[in-house]
Order: C-alpha cells, then structure tokens, then sequence
C-alpha cells in the first residue's frame, strides 16, 4: 500500500529556508510512470500547486514561487524534498507531497500534510 | 494562469439529497478536470479525475459531466461522510490550479 509522510521543521523564521521530505513508502520513487509533487494550503485557504518533479530530472514549478524553490528527489532514499528560500509569514501553510500519474495528471496519493508556520 | 470559479462556495444539505456543484474554467481545459473532497485535518482524497472518471474505491453517487469550460460534481444522494469542502483542479495548463472550494455543510 502506498504511503507518503512528510516531515520537517514545524516553525521557521522569516527570511530563512524551508525544507521538508517526503517518505514514499509501497512503491518505488523511480518509477517511470509517476511524477512527485508539493501542494500546499494556508490555514483556512485553497490548495496551491507548488511543484512536481519526475525521478529523471524533469522538473516543473509554479511560476509564483519558481524563483524559491527546489524540489528534489533521492532515489535511493526513495525520497522526495522540498526547498523554499526566504520565507514569510505567507508561506505558513500545510505542506502536502502527492503523486501523479503524469504530469497533467490527478493527484492519487497525498501525504497527510504536515503546518509549518513561519515567525520570529 | 487559468482561473478556476466554483460555485457556491457554500451549500446546506440533508441526507439523501442531490447535490451539485459546478467549477467554471477562465478557458476551455478540455477535459483536464479532477474533484477532490476535503474533510477538516485531512488531506484531500482524489474522487474524479478527467472530468468523469471515478476514482477507484470512490462510491458510485459521485459523478462527475463536462468539457471545455464548465463541470459539475453531483453527489446523487448525500451520506453523513460526504459533508466536506469540495475542490475543482484543472490539469491543462502549467500551473494546475484549483477552485477555491465548496463547503457542503448540514442543514
């Protein structure tokens, strides 16, 4: 059964860098047939589309964060990570990691999200 | 980016009833249509991908009609478990976005 669980730090402060991970468990990252994205939702907000990224290399950021971001992946690790430099109190969200089959695709599995708040 | 317009934005039910939704894309996006439901503290669960297609494990009274511009998620006959908010994602354009939700609360 698969299985993503992120972790990282729940409190940052402004101007540093966020990086989370993501445990993919009950399959494997490298596979051809998936990309392996982040999505994240302010407390109380909608869902904003951050990132996916295909074990190959293939990369594909929002626009509105393309400057901050770095999403990666290990596959040895069967890992998959989030980087966002020069965080504000607008980055305080839930971050989520998911699967899609395909870049244009669905997310089918989600990890059940993790808040990171960003404050002094 | 390609704006995406639920409406309403809030709906009071009961049981049994049928419910509906309806997301609106700023462009035609085809058929690049998902439904996801969102229950407080959870993640969202995939229910309908590419405008029609349920989910696997997703009971039968969701559906989901559409192309181009306009969709609609219809609940055919509300249980308990399904009040939650309701989210439209379009996957046609880079960056895929989503409506802004659906709270489907009791009457």
């Amino acid at each position: 059964q698969l299985q993503l669980q992120e972790s990282g730090p729940g409190l940052v402060k402004p101007s540093e860098t966020l990086s989370l991970s993501c445990t993919v468990s009950g399959a494997s990252i490298n596979s051809n047939d998936y990309y392996w994205g982040w999505i994240r939702q302010p407390p109380g907000k909608g869902l904003e589309w951050i990132g996916s990224v295909h074990y190959t290399g293939s990369i594909s950021y929002n626009p509105s964060l393309k400057s901050r971001v770095i999403i990666s992946v290990d596959t040895s690790k069967n890992l998959l990570s989030l980087k966002l430099t020069s965080v504000t109190a607008a980055d305080t969200a839930v971050y989520y990691c998911a699967r899609q089959p395909g870049l244009a695709a669905a997310s089918d599995y989600w990890g059940q999200g993790t808040l990171v708040t960003v404050s002094s | 980016d390609i704006q995406m317009t639920q409406s309403p934005s809030s709906l009071s039910a009961s049981v049994r009833d049928r419910v509906t939704i309806t997301c609106r894309a700023s462009q035609s996006i085809f058929s690049y249509l998902n439904w996801y439901q969102q229950k407080p503290g959870k993640a969202p669960k995939l229910l309908i991908y590419a405008a029609t297609n349920l989910q696997s494990g997703v009971p039968s009274r969701f559906s989901g009609t559409g192309s181009g511009t306009d969709f609609t998620l219809t609940i055919s006959s509300l249980q308990p478990e399904d009040f939650a908010t309701y989210y439209c994602q379009q996957t046609y354009n880079s960056p895929p976005t989503f409506g802004q939700g659906t709270r489907v609360e009791t009457k």
